[in-house]
């Protein structure tokens, strides 16, 4: 069964440290990878998508890691700022289908203190 | 900044009625979906469509309704509201595919709208 788990549920830090974010999946035939910012009440914003030949991709404090062998990502937030609250959904694609089917993860909540 | 436009945003009505959630785009895509979300969980695909004149059902039942006369429009429409539609739906489109390496991402780069939040008493 494909599924996308991501942990921790949620997370809090203070302002100006760094955190990362874990997501495994189980998707296949493999094509793509995506991370999304969802402000609380608001629709996802993507951050990155990476193939399966891309192991890393940056956007600004965000940056994400993909391991295609071991099914394994991770976005790293450097330096958060308050901004930065919010829910990160990891969605993986298949392209097994005409489609190209989503699956999403359930999201982890990060809430960034002062 | 994506161009896809969601109304109305919060919507609270009683059972039995009936309601259009809209959503347009303005970026010339193709293929347009339908998303419900509950709090802590996934994303559940409801309806999407390929193009004009075609709709498809999602993985997650539902009782709604969806139409594609526009290539801009892709409205939803629930014919007797009950307690359990209350949700957020979320719209989104996708532009084309690209390709890598000779594989082609069938499903590029998605944009959400805000989403409508059902409410229904």
């Amino acid at each position: 069964k494909n599924q996308v788990e991501q942990s921790p549920q949620s997370l809090i830090i203070l302002e100006g440290k760094n955190c990362t974010l874990q997501c495994n999946y189980t998707v296949s035939p493999f094509s793509n990878l995506r991370w999304y910012k969802q402000d609380t009440g608001r629709g996802p914003v993507s951050l990155t998508i990476m193939t399966f030949s891309e192991n890393t991709k940056s956007n600004g404090r965000y940056t994400a890691t993909l391991d295609a062998d071991t099914k394994q990502s991770s976005l790293h937030i450097t330096a958060s700022q308050l901004s930065d609250s919010a829910s990160y959904i990891c969605v993986v694609s298949d392209r097994g289908s005409t489609l190209g089917r989503l699956y999403f993860g359930r999201g982890t909540q990060l809430t960034v203190w002062p | 900044e994506a161009d896809i436009y969601q109304t109305p945003r919060y919507l609270v009505i009683g059972t039995g009625k009936k309601i259009t959630l809209e959503c347009s785009q303005t970026m010339g895509h193709d293929k347009m979906y339908w998303y419900q979300q509950d709090p802590g969980m996934e994303l559940h695909l409801i309806h999407y469509s390929y193009g004009v004149n075609s709709t498809e059902k999602g993985d997650l039942s539902s009782e709604s309704t969806v139409s594609r006369i526009r290539t801009e429009h892709f409205p939803l429409t629930l014919e007797s509201a009950r307690p359990s539609h209350t949700s957020q739906y979320l719209c989104a489109s996708s532009d084309p595919p690209r390709d890598h390496i000779g594989l082609t991402a069938n499903t590029g780069e998605l944009f959400f709208g805000e989403g409508s939040r059902l409410t229904v008493l």
